[in-house]
């Protein structure tokens, strides 16, 4: 079953903030989050594996809380650039090989 | 420059016929994988491998076959099983499962 990401759209100015959710109904092992522009293939943002590390790099990072099954991708003072749809991946301790990925989250950044 | 070649960019094919996308990395990875994508919808796991001569199905495997006789080409048959064939499907790669993935541009197929 894949997870499930909320909000499922979500618009900003530019210099906003924003949070998007993944929650999974399955133990996990790790979560990954992906960025795709229309058009194009998903582009790899980071990984977070069990241990509620939280990591990130310039001014997005994410969360992963393995007790709820959840984990949050933050994008702080947003960019033109930040446009695209967002999806989370999820992968379980059952089968470490297979990676999951969520609804997707759409996120428009106007000027 | 390592990366993942798919091809055809763009594939028209009748209704019936079975039709083979070509998925090729040079990045030296072990793992490979099949996606396919509908308008507005998320990614859904179609075949994947972790080893040559090795594969899984994933969660929509019916209609679709894969080979895996060489590390670095991962090709997927889209049948005439496959009640609808009409989609984007991306090919991806990592060199171990708690990696990123990588992903090819994508072929978009559209059967008519």
């Amino acid at each position: 079953q894949q997870p499930v990401q909320s909000p499922q759209a979500v618009i900003l100015r530019e210099g906003e903030d924003a949070v998007i959710n993944c929650s999974s109904s399955k133990a996990l092992y790790s979560v990954h989050w992906y960025r795709q522009k229309h058009g194009e293939a998903p582009v790899f943002l980071m990984i977070l594996l069990k241990g509620g590390e939280q990591k990130g790099h310039d001014k997005i990072s994410a969360s992963f809380n393995e007790k709820k099954q959840q984990s949050s991708l933050y994008l702080t003072a947003s960019q033109l650039s930040y446009s695209g749809t967002y999806f989370c991946g999820t992968v379980t301790p059952y089968n470490t090989d297979k990676l999951i990925f969520g609804t997707g989250t759409r996120l428009q950044v106007f000027p | 420059d390592g990366g993942i070649t798919q091809s055809p960019k763009y594939l028209f094919r009748k209704e019936g016929q079975n039709v083979t996308l070509s998925c090729e990395q040079n990045l030296n990875h072990d793992a490979m994988y099949w996606y396919r994508q509908d308008p507005g919808q998320g990614l859904r796991l179609i075949y994947y491998s972790q080893i040559v001569n090795d594969f899984q199905k994933g969660d929509i495997a019916e209609g679709y076959s894969v080979s895996r006789e060489k590390k670095e080409s991962f090709p997927l048959t889209v049948t005439s099983a496959q009640k609808n064939p009409t989609a984007f499907y991306l090919c991806a790669s990592s060199p171990r499962h708690d990696y990123g993935y990588t992903f090819g541009s994508g072929t978009r197929l559209t059967v008519v």
